[in-house]
Order: structure tokens, then C-alpha cells, then sequence
């Protein structure tokens, strides 16, 4: 069975700059979840998908940041213009529908580093 | 308020050693669950173990095992005889009931470093 994909898996920019990050989970699942990771601390929840509509994004500067889920399958994360303090880990995690014993599949993240 | 704690930033380990890494925990709701994830170097999360509050046994997989403690909201992963690749990052996280989507609450993980 093919694990969560994401891509870049880095990415260096200048602040002001955009940038992008792809995300496919693991076929079959609906819940899809964008999670930021800033070195020393635990995932930051940023948004949560179930199927192509949006359950959460109640941490998501939406100012800057958006996130999409097409067709309920893949997902594209975009942050414009990024900041010097959104250098972190991206990682996308997927699990199917389920309860609280349900576990998050994660992807390899993407590193972002804003110079 | 924290909502899971790990209280040990760091940790160095002789390899065969088993390894008690510490997470409690606080929440109200009756029905929730408890899992550790380790993060090796490549970054990925992995999963490890899980534990449901109304599961009367300890959970086990492998070399790994949860002791928990309902009373002491405590939630302890033990490795047993440890090997050099155990070597990474490790966090606790709870999911509470239906009413948080069962969204995951993360600690702030302990670095686990295990010594030849």
C-alpha cells in the first residue's frame, strides 16, 4: 500500500515570496490534515479536510496561508507572502473516516526554509 | 493549559537498556485515546502505539509498550531492550471524544538518543 506523498520534501525562499506544497494521501482515505512543525515543538494543527470540505482551519492564519483538497483526494497547501517565522515543517497526514482510536498516516513533510 | 506533557526533553540511553518516556495528560471528557508517534531523523511520523481510555489492558506492540495509568492521567511508553535505530524523536498525543472531531493534541516530544 502506497503511504502519504507529499512534495517538495524542501524548499528555500525569501520572505514575501509564495510557495506551495502537494500533498496525496493515501488512497481511500477522507480525512486529510496539514500540520505545521517549527523545530523543537510538537505538529500544529492547520487545517483538516473530510472528503473536499473543510472540518477545521481554526489555526490557519488565513491572511496568508490557504489550502485546498480537490475532488476529495489530492491537497495543495499555499502560503503568500511567507514570513521569516513560517520556516517549519509541513507534514500532511491522512486516516479514514473513524473515531478516537483512529490513527494519522503521515508523509515524509516538507522543510521550508524563509531566508 | 497543557493539555499533554512531556516532561523530559531529552533523553540518552545504552543500547539494550529498556527506556520509560513520560507523558500525562488532562482532560475531562470520559472517552478519549492516547497514542505515541516516534519521528526518526528523515522526518516522517510513525506510529507506535495506541491506548483507548476504556481498554482495561495495557497496549502492547512488539518492544513496545504503554503503561497507563487512568488515575494518574499517565501514559508511559516503555522500549524494551533498545537498539541503536530507536534513536529519534518521540511524542504522546491524545484525541478526545466526538465533540474535538477527534482532532490529535500533541506534546512537545522527547529526543531519545540511544548510546552504542
Amino acid at each position: 500500500e502506497a503511504g502519504v506523498a507529499q512534495s517538495p520534501r524542501y524548499k528555500i525562499i525569501e520572505k514575501r515570496q509564495s510557495v506551495a506544497f502537494w500533498c496525496n494521501p493515501i488512497s481511500g482515505h477522507a480525512t486529510l490534515y496539514w500540520y505545521q512543525q517549527i523545530l523543537g515543538q510538537g505538529p500544529k494543527l492547520l487545517i483538516q479536510f473530510q472528503n473536499n470540505g473543510v472540518v477545521d482551519d481554526s489555526q490557519l492564519p488565513k491572511d496568508r496561508f490557504s489550502a485546498e483538497r480537490l475532488k476529495g483526494v489530492d491537497s495543495t497547501l499555499k502560503i503568500q507572502p511567507a514570513k521569516l517565522e513560517d520556516s517549519a515543517v509541513y507534514l500532511c497526514a491522512s486516516s479514514p473516516l473513524g473515531g478516537r482510536g483512529q490513527k494519522l498516516f503521515f508523509g515524509s513533510g516538507t522543510q521550508l526554509s524563509v531566508l | 493549559a497543557q493539555k499533554i506533557t512531556q516532561t523530559q526533553p531529552g533523553m540518552f540511553v545504552q543500547e539494550k537498556e529498556a527506556v520509560t518516556l513520560d507523558c500525562t495528560y488532562d482532560t475531562s471528557d470520559p472517552s478519549y485515546g492516547l497514542f505515541w508517534y516516534k519521528q526518526p531523523s528523515s522526518g516522517e511520523m510513525i506510529f507506535l502505539i495506541y491506548q483507548g481510555s476504556y481498554d482495561q489492558q495495557n497496549a502492547t506492540e512488539g518492544r513496545y509498550s504503554l503503561n497507563f495509568q487512568k488515575a494518574r492521567k499517565s501514559a508511559n511508553l516503555v522500549i524494551s531492550a533498545s537498539q541503536l535505530g530507536d534513536s529519534a524523536m518521540y511524542f504522546c498525543a491524545m484525541r478526545e471524544g466526538r465533540y474535538s472531531n477527534y482532532q490529535l493534541i500533541w506534546g512537545a516530544g522527547t529526543k531519545l538518543i540511544i548510546k552504542p
